[in-house]
């Protein structure tokens, strides 16, 4: 069974600019999670999609949002870029419930000039 | 809230035992425990959930308190494969969601 995809693995902006960072979750698994890592502050919850509905949110701005499409891939992205959303995106995916095993993807490492 | 795991690191040798603690000042519906090795994606380790219910890997051990809200992992006779960071995360009561600790990093030395 194929595992997590996310593309691109890597990615550098400059301030200002948007981007948009896809996930392809495992094969029959509809929940999924989005995460931001950084040295400082570890793994924050962005938000949650199942069956192409946000079902939960963390304590991140308006500029980070999300959408999930009926195949279950989600995607996520972030309008005017800040220097302090450098940080990893990771996505995970699990059948349904975020209380389920999380199988993360390999993760996008964005990086803002 | 994050969780607050210790310590923060911890050097072992090559047999030795370790435990990780995990604490929240919330009520906790589970407690998820994941290692991440430098560069890959976290990897599942073990699922506490209330009730007494656990899901994980036969080699790793785990309680969960749930009257203080604490979890700890053991990891006994490590070995090298076992370095990397691990990170807790706690699903609150009702939340439906998880909250990852900073970490604890591991080194297990020859």
């Amino acid at each position: 069974k194929a595992g997590v995809t996310q593309t691109p693995r890597y990615l550098i902006k400059t301030r200002g600019q948007q981007v948009t960072l896809s996930c392809s979750p495992i094969s029959g698994h509809r929940s999924v999670s989005w995460y931001q890592q950084t040295p400082g502050q570890g793994l924050q919850f962005l938000f949650e999609y199942f069956s192409e509905t946000q079902r939960n949110k963390g304590n991140f701005p308006g500029r980070f949002s999300g959408r999930q499409f009926s195949n279950s891939r989600s995607e996520m992205n972030v309008s005017t870029l800040e220097l302090g959303d450098s940080a990893l995106y990771l996505c995970a995916s699990s059948l349904a419930q975020i209380r389920e095993t999380q199988y993360f993807g390999p993760g996008t490492r964005l990086l803002v000039l | 809230q994050q969780p607050v795991q210790s310590p923060q690191a911890v050097i072992l040798r090559e047999g030795e035992d370790a435990v990780i603690n995990c604490s929240s000042s919330k009520a906790l519906y589970s407690v998820h425990w994941y290692r991440q090795k430098h560069g890959e994606a976290p990897v599942f380790l073990m699922i506490l959930l209330k009730g007494g219910e656990q899901k994980g890997h036969e080699k790793i051990s785990a309680s969960f308190n749930e009257k203080k809200q604490q979890s700890s992992l053991y990891l006994t006779a490590s070995q090298l494969s076992y370095s990397g960071t691990y990170f807790c995360g706690t699903e609150p009561a009702g939340s439906y969601q998880l909250t990852f600790g900073k970490g604890t990093k591991l080194s297990v030395i020859p």
